[in-house]
């Protein structure tokens, strides 16, 4: 079965700290991964995508076929990257969302 | 970029009683998606709305329990039938607006609380 796994619902670091969210996912044929991100009182939106390879706010992420991992980095937090981030295998599995929180 | 509009908000509703959520599209798109969020959880989908036919539902719901309706290319309705407690969620509409790109982008959702 299809599965996207954030083990970490809640991430706490302070601000300029190096952050990492972890995504891990199974699923048997090639997967389509995206990180979705939720500010305070916002809607869900797409932060960014494994396809287009970019960096959106400073956060990158790399598939890892052989780790099946699609983990969120950022070498420096700031404050506004408090959030709810979500990482989804496309449209059907969505894992349980990680909390972080920037301290000042 | 396209706007998407869900109503009501949110609602307070009695047991028993059944509440349609409204998504409003102001483009056209092929399908959009209803995705159910429970307190503390994660998203689920619930189905798939298309234009023209019936909806697509994920395991564990069925059309009698969340009747979709899709009329047009641009407007989609999700009923929450004979609510439960344990229906008290924020239902969440969604579409794929970038075709090819698989990027979904959601309603602000609608919260709803059964007593």
């Amino acid at each position: 079965a299809q599965r996207v796994t954030q083990p970490e619902k809640l991430l706490s670091v302070f601000k300029g700290a190096p952050v990492e969210l972890k995504c891990n996912y199974s699923y048997s044929g090639s997967p389509e991964l995206f990180w979705y991100v939720q500010y305070s009182r916002q809607r869900l939106q797409l932060l960014l995508r494994h396809i287009s390879r970019e960096s959106i706010k400073g956060f990158t992420a790399d598939l890892n076929k052989g780790e099946t991992s699609f983990h969120l980095k950022k070498p420096f937090a700031q404050e506004e990257d408090s959030a709810m981030y979500y990482c989804d295998n496309y449209k059907l599995t969505f894992g349980k969302g990680t909390l972080l929180t920037v301290n000042p | 970029s396209a706007v998407i509009s869900q109503k009501p908000s949110r609602d307070i509703c009695q047991r028993g009683t059944s509440l349609t959520i409204q998504c409003q599209v102001d483009s056209q798109v092929t399908m959009m998606f209803w995705y159910r969020q429970q307190p503390g959880q994660s998203l689920t989908l619930i189905a798939t709305a298309n234009q023209g036919s019936e909806a697509t539902y994920e395991s564990g719901f069925v059309i009698d329990k969340f009747p979709i309706s899709r009329p047009n290319l641009t407007f989609s309705t999700l009923t929450v039938s004979n609510m439960s407690p344990e229906d008290s969620s924020i239902y969440l509409c969604s579409v794929n607006l970038r075709s090819g790109a698989n990027v979904l982008t959601f309603g602000a959702g609608s919260r709803l609380t059964v007593l």
